[in-house]
């Protein structure tokens, strides 16, 4: 079945780059999505990328898409302690549900 | 912006009682669907809602679930006779088209006691 996998914990100093990576399996996704989830709060859809898409650039936000490794990730330029939260990966294809990553903790040092 | 409203923000319930959790999705979206996420784990989903009817559903949906548009505006999601393991946070979202774009709530915290 489909599945999403991401590393479970990312360290960063403030001001560095975060890179968070996703693999996924389902090779007919077509919506490939980044949510932010703060501690006791809900799902904040970040941005996503079409899979006939390579790139997307939204501010601090980049995301990467390989299609053909089925390899997504995030980058958030000069991270803020305010990013510090858990960012899920997730991907639909042309059925009707989305499927999440476990999540990556991004923690940021000051 | 338009936004997914989900009421209320925390239920707490006795074991063996009913609930019925509550979103307004976006005002022209189709496609309605609800998620769950038990503390510390993924985010999973649990059904689909399309034309009045369910389109798809999770191995997690069983009989003890249900969900209804009982106008043009709400979605619900009722357990019938909640169990300890029910105890997560329940997110409903939207979406204009099948697969596309999906938009969530800020979810509703349930605590089976």
């Amino acid at each position: 079945g489909e599945d999403v996998e991401q590393s479970l914990f990312l360290s960063v100093r403030e001001g560095d780059s975060s890179v968070i990576n996703c693999t996924y399996t389902d090779s007919s996704s077509t919506y490939l999505y980044w949510y932010k989830q703060e501690p006791g709060a809900g799902l904040q859809l970040l941005t996503y990328i079409f899979s006939n898409m390579d790139m997307k650039q939204d501010q601090r936000l980049t995301v990467l898409l390989n299609k053909k490794d089925k390899h997504l990730s995030l980058r958030i330029a000069d991270t803020q302690t305010g990013d510090s939260a858990i960012y899920f990966c997730a991907e639909s294809s042309l059925g009707f549900k989305t499927i999440f990553g476990a999540g990556t903790r991004l923690f940021v040092k000051a | 912006e338009p936004e997914v409203t989900q009421t209320p923000s925390h239920q707490v319930t006795q074991m063996g009682q009913e609930v019925i959790l509550r979103c307004v999705p976006i005002s022209n979206h189709l496609y309605f669907y609800w998620y769950r996420q038990i503390l510390g784990q993924k985010v999973e989903f649990l059904v689909s809602f399309y034309n009045n009817e369910i389109s798809e559903k999770s191995e997690i949906f069983d009989d003890q679930f249900s969900v209804e548009r009982p106008d043009g505006s709400n979605f619900t999601l009722k357990i019938r006779s909640t169990k300890l393991e029910d105890s997560a946070m329940y997110f409903c979202a939207s979406s204009q088209q099948q697969g596309g774009e999906a938009f969530f709530g800020q979810g509703t915290r349930l605590t089976v006691v």
